[in-house]
């Protein structure tokens, strides 16, 4: 079973800065499916990045997903008021899914 | 506008079973993948179980395998959840969510969530 190991596990930043957010697997993922999602207080996950680096539909162009293998990142380029929340990431493989720890960005 | 709105949930009893339903609109339901995910509080999210499109394929994950019985009625646009002897670990919020088709098991529409507390 692959784990989804993200990093770090707060992140303290200002509006404007740019966020990097690791999500690491246990195996490689030969197909690359691997998904990104924010969630916000009280509400249900949001898509944001699938296929590991498609922006989904209305998504702003400042996130950005790359990666392959076993080390993946989701960029925000500069943050937005609207972007401080929880960002987890995902896995399907082997008819299974997998998320991620999660990685809570913080308002510095 | 796609809408998904769950039905069901409840406080039940250690060994208890409930039903969860969760009625779509706003796209093509029949032609669509669905998953229920969970999340317990201040946890992750955690997949529970996904449905092809004519429902003739369920997938479950091995916390619920046994236990749980995905199914859907494509003329209704309703997805059920048949969850039985549940346990105390079964506690969460549980979302039906749409997939995204071709991407891999991504979910792009969710339901508002619907709390299911199992306690004596």
């Amino acid at each position: 079973e692959i784990v989804l190991t993200q990093s770090p596990g707060t992140l303290s930043l200002s509006p404007g800065d740019r966020a990097t957010l690791s999500c690491r697997a246990s195996q490689s993922l030969s197909n690359n499916y691997l998904t990104w999602y924010q969630q916000k207080p009280g509400q249900a996950p949001r898509l944001l990045i699938y296929g590991a680096s498609s922006r989904a539909s209305g998504i702003p162009d400042r996130f950005s997903g790359s990666g392959s293998g076993t080390d993946f990142t989701l960029t925000i380029s500069r943050l937005e008021a609207e972007d401080f929340a929880v960002y987890y990431c995902q896995h399907y493989g082997g008819s299974r899914l997998t998320f991620g720890g999660g990685t809570r960005v913080e308002i510095k | 506008d796609v809408q998904l709105l769950e039905s069901g949930g409840g406080l039940v009893q250690p060994g208890g079973s409930l039903r969860l339903s969760c009625l779509a609109s706003g796209f093509t339901f029949s032609s669509s993948v669905m998953g229920w995910v969970r999340q317990a509080p201040g946890k992750e999210p955690e997949w529970v179980s996904i449905i092809s499109a004519d429902g003739r394929d369920a997938y479950y994950a091995d916390s619920v395998k046994g236990r749980f019985t995905f199914s859907r009625d494509n003329s209704k646009d309703t997805l059920y959840l048949q969850m039985n002897s549940l346990r105390a670990e079964d506690t969460a919020v549980y979302y039906c969510a749409k997939e995204k088709s071709g991407s891999g098991w991504s979910f792009d529409s969710w339901g508002q969530g619907i709390l299911v507390t199992v306690s004596s």
